[in-house]
């Protein structure tokens, strides 16, 4: 069964400093992976996914993560903070080939910006 | 383009009464996902659609909680009878539903308080 972990439900920062959101995944084939983030009182917006070869996947607002298979990790980064990324962020896998497409969320973490 | 449709947003009732939400996905896009994400967790899937079938209800309590999708584009989520363990944000989300096409598109929530 596919699942995944998200290590640190709160994570602080200061404005300007390097964002690193941990996210460890388990499935028994390759899987399709997803970063979300949630705005207070929103519904979550996609950052980023990958689906392909390329490991380095660059999303919006200055986000990136890379696919390590040997870890079976796919961390989100971003250089440095901004206030405005203060949000929750939300890891997300599906099989890879699956019809239904089904997304399992991990707990999620909370980011604080400090300015 | 419009956005994922919901409402009401914000939902209070009692134990043991019963309540419905409303989502209307992005035109053209043929699977339909209503998640529960309840305090500190991330979203679970409860129902997928694929146009007015139901692809997956594998983890929807089907004693107390329905779901249609009649015309194969929107949907109504119902609880009867609400208990306490049900406060929680629900989610409706929409997709393309073409092999290939996972990404999902979340509407703002409903956020149901049982009391």
């Amino acid at each position: 069964a596919q699942s995944v972990t998200q290590l640190g439900s709160h994570v602080s920062v200061s404005e300007g400093a390097l964002v690193l959101l941990r996210c460890n995944y388990s499935s028994s084939v390759p899987p399709y992976l997803f970063w979300y983030v949630q705005y207070p009182n929103q519904g979550l917006q996609l950052l980023l996914k990958y689906t392909s070869a390329a490991t380095l996947v660059k999303g919006i607002n200055g986000f990136e993560a890379e696919f390590k298979k040997s870890e079976t990790s796919f961390h989100l980064t971003k250089p440095s903070a901004h206030m405005s990324d203060a949000a929750e962020y939300f890891c997300a896998v599906s099989e890879r080939g699956g019809s239904q497409g089904n997304l399992i969320f991990g707990k999620g973490t909370k980011l604080s910006v400090k300015p | 383009e419009a956005g994922v449709a919901q409402s009401p947003r914000y939902k209070i009732i009692e134990k043991r009464q019963s309540v419905a939400f409303w989502c209307n996905p992005i035109s053209g896009h043929a699977t339909l996902y209503w998640y529960q994400q309840i305090l500190g967790q991330g979203p679970k899937l409860l129902i997928q659609f694929q146009n007015n079938g139901v692809v997956d209800d594998s983890q929807l309590p089907k004693d107390r909680f329905s779901a249609e999708r009649l015309k194969g584009v929107d949907s109504t989520l119902k609880i009867q009878p609400a208990k306490l363990e049900d406060s929680a944000v629900y989610l409706c989300a929409s997709s393309l539903g073409q092999p290939g096409q996972h990404e999902q598109f979340f509407g703002p929530g409903t956020r149901l308080t049982v009391l």
